[in-house]
C-alpha cells in the first residue's frame, strides 16, 4: 500500500514559469511533510517542510501548500530555473511518534527548459 | 552541524557474495539512523532504522540486515547478494533545522 503518491513521474516547464509538483497521501495521522530534491548519484537534499497545523510555508522561490481535507500537498517553484532540474520527492511522517520514519513518494522528475 | 559519511560510493558485486556498507555520523550524539534504498524507477524505500546502539527495526523482509555497533555507526549487510539487491543505498539521520533527514551521499550497488 503506497501511503504517499506522486502520480506524475515527470514534468517539463519553461524557464521562468511556475513548476507545480503534486503529492497525495492516505494516512490522516501524518503530521509533518517534506520536499527533497535529488540529483543523480547524490543523496537527496532538504528543500522545504510543512507541519499539519499550517496550510502554507514559503522559502524564497519555493512554496509548499497543504490541503489536509484532500490529503494533498503541492510544491510551487517560481520562477523555475534550469538548475531546478532534478527529481523531487515528497515525504510524510507522524513525528509525534518519535521515530521520524518518513514515507517517500516515488518522485517526479522536473526538467526546466532554457 | 551534522555530517554523514557513506562508503563506498560505487560497488559492483557478484551474485552470492557478501555485502557490508558503512555509515558514520558526526556532529551529533545518540542519533536516529536510517537505511533507505532507491531501486531503478522507484522511490525511496525504508529498509531499517535504529534509535540506539544495538536497536534495529526492520521495515521490509529481505535479504539484508543492519547493525549498530556504536552510537554513530550504522552498517548494512548481506551474507549472499541477489540481483534484486541492486540499487542506490542511502543512510540518513534526523536533526538539523527541520524534523526531516540529512542524507549521506549514497552507495550505488550493482549486483552482477
Amino acid at each position: 500500500d503506497q501511503q504517499v503518491k506522486q502520480n506524475s513521474p515527470s514534468l517539463s516547464v519553461q524557464e521562468g514559469r511556475i513548476s507545480i509538483l503534486n503529492c497525495d497521501y492516505t494516512n490522516s495521522m501524518f503530521d509533518y511533510f517534506l520536499w527533497y530534491k535529488k540529483y543523480p548519484a547524490e543523496g537527496p537534499t532538504f528543500l522545504i517542510s510543512i507541519s499539519s497545523i499550517k496550510d502554507k510555508n514559503e522559502d524564497g522561490r519555493f512554496t509548499v501548500f497543504l490541503n489536509k481535507s484532500a490529503k494533498h500537498l503541492s510544491l510551487h517553484i517560481v520562477p523555475s530555473q534550469p538548475g531546478d532540474s532534478a527529481v523531487y520527492f515528497c515525504a510524510a511522517s507522524r513525528v509525534t511518534s518519535g521515530t521520524y520514519k518518513y514515507i517517500f513518494g516515488t518522485g517526479t522528475r522536473l526538467k526546466v527548459l532554457a | 552541524s551534522q555530517t554523514i559519511h557513506q562508503w563506498p560510493a560505487t560497488l559492483v558485486q557478484p551474485v552470492g557474495s557478501p555485502l557490508s556498507l558503512e555509515c558514520t555520523v558526526e556532529g551529533t550524539s545518540n542519533p536516529n539512523l536510517y537505511w533507505y534504498r532507491q531501486a531503478a524507477g522507484r522511490g525511496l524505500q525504508l529498509l531499517f532504522y535504529s534509535v540506539g546502539i544495538g536497536q534495529i527495526s526492520s521495515e521490509v523482509p529481505q535479504n539484508l540486515s543492519a547493525s549498530r555497533p556504536q552510537d554513530r555507526q550504522f552498517i548494512l549487510s548481506s551474507k549472499k547478494l541477489l540481483l534484486s539487491d541492486s540499487g542506490f543505498y542511502l543512510c540518513a539521520t534526523t536533526g538539523g533545522r527541520h524534523y526531516g533527514y540529512t542524507f549521506g551521499s549514497g552507495t550505488r550497488l550493482t549486483v552482477v
